[in-house]
């Protein structure tokens, strides 16, 4: 299989403090895993590209300073959404695509709620 | 700051009948097209996935139509059950390999039993 799982899968916190999302592809590697965002009754946007041993690749619109991604190993990408204000409250979900499946799709991870008060 | 919220399109459908969800792409060049099934508080979950050089294929109850002239994409799920009830996005890609996908605006799918 090809499984993602993110970590927390909810969170709550205060405004002004910064959350720490993981996403983990358990049984692939991947070189590249994406970030998305998801409002309420809205589609998934694309947020950035994160890229294993570089930087992040963040689509138009979407801060870099305060979406800090880092994707330090082929299972592993974190985003910190920093100095959190209650527009942040979003469902963010990862996605990773196996490095030596390149025919394979993407597969998505559970999401994470954050909510910031 | 946050986007204002949009109302799903939603279809509901009678159990064991036949459903049809459609949706419109936007870049003439994608080439490589997938429907994705979110239940309530979970990621998008792989259904089917159609190239450019196809214009139908078929899964376990599922087909998915695509017409590349008017850039049309459908999702066709047979005999539905109540465990089909979803919101359905489909989602594009200008070129597989390139990865980033773009996605849909998403269609609520209800089962009635």
């Amino acid at each position: 299989g090809a499984v993602v799982s993110q970590h927390p899968s909810w969170v709550i916190c205060k405004s002004g403090t910064s959350v720490k999302i993981e996403c983990r592809s358990l049984d692939f590697q991947a070189t590249t895993m994406f970030w998305y965002r998801q409002f309420p009754k809205q589609s998934l946007m694309l947020m950035a590209t994160s890229n294993e041993g570089s930087k992040a690749t963040y689509e138009q619109g979407v801060e870099k300073d305060k979406f800090l991604i880092n994707h330090a190993s082929l299972t592993l990408s974190t985003l910190t959404v920093t100095s959190a204000h209650p527009e942040d409250s979003s469902f963010y979900i990862c996605s990773a695509r196996p490095s030596d499946r390149p025919q394979e799709t993407q597969y998505f991870g559970p999401g994470t709620r954050l909510l910031v008060l | 700051g946050e986007s204002v919220g949009l109302h799903l399109p939603t279809l509901s459908v009678q159990e064991g009948d036949n459903s049809i969800i459609n949706c419109a792409y936007s870049n003439s060049a994608s080439d490589y097209f997938i429907w994705y099934k979110q239940e309530s508080g979970k990621g998008p979950q792989f259904i089917i996935d159609i190239r450019s050089n196809m214009d139908k294929r078929q899964g376990q109850r599922v087909t998915v139509l695509l017409n590349k002239t008017v850039k049309h994409l459908s999702l066709q799920i047979a005999a539905t059950q109540p465990g089909d009830s979803a919101v359905y996005f489909c989602a594009e890609n200008i070129s597989f390999g390139n990865e980033k996908l773009t996605f849909g605006t998403g269609t609520r799918l209800t089962i009635i039993p």
